[in-house]
């Protein structure tokens, strides 16, 4: 069973261009949600997504919007690109709503804008 | 001040050291995450709890809802244990985590 998996593991944009970050969920999973992790910080929530719908968004711009199709995959989109968008981009899969319920993260998406 | 405070930020320690990294929080809570980062990017969920005490094999975590605080210890460390531990706090009223800033952990052989 393939657990989360994320595609591009690593990119490089220039500033103000649009980026497409994309995330499969474990099987069985419908809950994605996408974080943003700064060089020496821990993870920023983003947003979450459930059943094709944003359940909840973080403290990001508009620039910051998402995707999620029926089969649970899901798609961060950033743009007008800034420096400062430059992160590990992570995104996790979970069964819905549930503090009982463990959370599975992918590798990532490193993205280095210049 | 952060929702979650990791300590310390840094830790070294020989082989065979018994190590512990705390967290606290200042959020109402459902459940906590321990998490271990490697030089990668990729995150494994290590325990959630939301009470008492979880094992497994060299790794111990426990928390205190009363003081909002938790612990990660590990026992007979070893190098492969060299990693960023994080612990993120559920929010179950709105089901997102917040994340402490880690502690990066080497362990010398």
């Amino acid at each position: 069973d393939a657990g989360v998996t994320q595609s591009p593991t690593h990119l490089i944009k220039t500033r103000g261009q649009q980026v497409t970050l994309r995330c499969s969920p474990k099987s069985g999973h419908d809950t994605v949600s996408w974080y943003q992790q700064a060089l020496g910080q821990g993870p920023q929530f983003i947003f979450q997504y459930y059943e094709e719908e944003e359940r909840q968004r973080g403290n990001f711009p508009d620039r910051f919007s998402g995707h999620q199709f029926p089969n649970y995959s899901s798609e961060l989109n950033v743009n007008a690109l800034l420096l400062g968008d430059s992160a590990l981009y992570l995104c996790a899969s979970s069964l819905p709503a549930g503090a009982g319920n463990t959370i599975y993260f992918g590798e990532g998406s490193w993205l280095t804008v210049v | 001040k952060n929702e979650v405070e990791q300590s310390p930020q840094n830790l070294t320690a020989q082989e065979g050291e018994f190590i512990t990294i705390n967290c606290s929080y200042s959020v109402g809570i459902s459940a906590l995450h321990w998490l271990q980062q490697h030089p990668g990017g990729g995150i494994v969920s290590l325990f959630m709890l939301s009470s008492g005490k979880k094992k497994h094999g060299r790794l111990i975590a426990t928390i205190n809802i009363q003081e909002k605080h938790s612990s990660l210890h590990i026992t007979a460390s070893h190098p492969r244990d060299s990693a960023v531990y994080i612990c993120a706090a559920f929010r179950g009223s709105q089901g997102n985590l917040i994340f402490g800033k880690g502690t990066k952990l080497s362990v010398k052989p």
